[in-house]
């Protein structure tokens, strides 16, 4: 059974549309983590939520966490071909135990 | 700067060898983990240790073991090689482990098994 399901998988758009994607669980989370990952690289961190209901700025992307800490949302304004990746989203649990990650959604921004 | 390499980043070998794949962070992190990364599953964790000499099973640990001799190094060894462990290895370190904590990868490791 996967935690975390993130939806779309895959999302091809054109340079300067809007999207969003999504994390969602059954499970409480203490915190919410997005991570991208370009080919060939390994996951770099872009930002954690803690506090349910809380919203991040970073630029053109806007991140989200439910108010339930549920769910996570990663909406991302004019998208650019440098915005293509793998969008990982991983959840943090209280206690000393290991993220758990999503599956990701792999973005593809056409120029 | 502080980093995590892993090595090698491409890696051969044949079914029924043993394998070790070497992780390294200068972060001085106490916690590090090991994830495979295959199309269909996103990242699944390995092994992990938050300590010298401390090491725990993750959900695919079968066929795979670590050992934690000092902060700075982790190493994967698959006892004997098959073909359903080839995939794309990932090394991660952080300074906690579960809220909060960023965790730092390594650039991955290719591993083909014939």
């Amino acid at each position: 059974t996967q935690l975390l399901e993130q939806s779309p998988q895959f999302l091809s758009i054109q340079e300067g549309e809007n999207l969003t994607v999504y994390c969602n669980s059954s499970s409480v989370f203490s915190s919410l983590q997005w991570y991208r990952q370009e080919p060939g690289e390994g996951p770099v961190l872009l930002v954690t939520v803690v506090t349910g209901g809380e919203v991040k700025k970073l630029k053109r992307l806007t991140f989200q966490f439910g108010d339930a800490r549920k769910d996570s949302s990663l909406h991302i304004t004019a998208a650019q071909p440098g915005d293509t990746g793998l969008y990982l989203c991983a959840g943090g649990r209280s206690g000393n135990t290991p993220l758990v990650f999503g599956k990701g959604t792999r973005l593809s921004v056409i120029a | 700067d502080a980093e995590i390499t892993q090595s090698p980043r491409h890696k051969i070998t044949e079914t029924g060898r043993q394998v070790t794949l070497a992780c390294h962070q200068t972060w001085n992190h106490n916690n590090m983990f090991w994830y495979r990364q295959d199309l269909g599953h996103g990242l699944r964790l390995i092994h992990y240790s938050y300590g010298v000499h401390d090491t725990n099973k993750g959900e695919v640990s079968d066929g795979y073991s670590v050992s934690r001799s000092n902060t700075e190094d982790l190493p994967l060894t698959l006892e004997s090689a098959a073909s359903s462990q080839t995939s794309v290895y990932f090394c991660a370190s952080s300074a906690g482990a579960g809220m909060n904590t960023e965790a730092f990868f390594g650039q991955g490791t290719r591993l083909t098994v014939v």
